[in-house]
């Protein structure tokens, strides 16, 4: 069975502080994908990546996927209050069954 | 751009009632799916289909039961809704890359 760990799953930081949100899965795996989700919203796509070493930048996120080590990180530079939301990473465990995902990280962003 | 719609955003209902919560894509996506999300829990999979009338139970399909009549509709039934199904409602749709594209959202109470 696939388990897909998120940690931090709380995180409290200042503006312009870096931080990185790392996402570990347990099965062989080249399909993860991260999410957003603001109070009260659905979730809406961040990042798509199909291979190990895939890296894919928006902003100031950047995510990227080791396959052999089974782990994505997400990486926040120099952080903004509008980066406050929740962030879930998940994986394709390749069945039809869609994605599992991890527990969410909910990221708070102080001025 | 995908588009993915759940008819009911806020519901009310209570105990014992049939509940009937909707979704339509509009890309002619084979795979669709319904999850719940609860605090602490994340996300769990109740059901999903990958073709017309085909569908597959998830995580979670007690108490529940879905339709499929045509490719773009994919319905969730609680045939007696109890407390405990209070809870957001997630729809998704699958493209190519195995990504999910969300629906807003149904947040159901039942009293």
């Amino acid at each position: 069975e696939l388990k897909v760990e998120q940690n931090p799953l709380f995180l409290s930081m200042q503006e312009g502080k870096n931080y990185t949100i790392y996402c570990n899965y347990s099965t062989t795996s080249d399909r993860l994908y991260w999410y957003r989700q603001d109070p009260g919203k659905s979730l809406e796509s961040l990042f798509v990546l199909l291979s190990n070493g895939a890296v894919k930048q928006e902003g100031r996120l950047m995510a990227s996927l080791d396959t052999k080590a089974r782990l994505s990180t997400l990486h926040i530079t120099a952080a903004v209050h509008d980066l406050s939301a929740t962030y879930f990473c998940a994986v394709d465990g390749g069945g039809a069954d869609g994605l599992t995902f991890g527990k969410g990280t909910h990221l708070i962003i102080q001025p | 751009d995908v588009k993915v719609t759940q008819s009911s955003r806020y519901l009310v209902k209570r105990t014992g009632e049939k509940v009937f919560l909707e979704c339509v894509q509009d890309m002619d996506h084979e795979n669709m799916f319904w999850y719940r999300q609860d605090p602490g829990l994340g996300l769990r999979l109740i059901y999903f289909s990958y073709d017309v009338k085909m569908k597959e139970k998830g995580d979670i399909p007690e108490g529940y039961s879905v339709s499929r009549e045509k490719k773009e509709r994919f319905s969730l039934i609680l045939e007696s809704a109890s407390t405990n199904q209070t809870s957001m409602y997630l729809c998704a749709s699958r493209i190519d890359t195995g990504e999910l594209f969300f629906g807003e959202g149904s947040r159901l109470t039942v009293l």
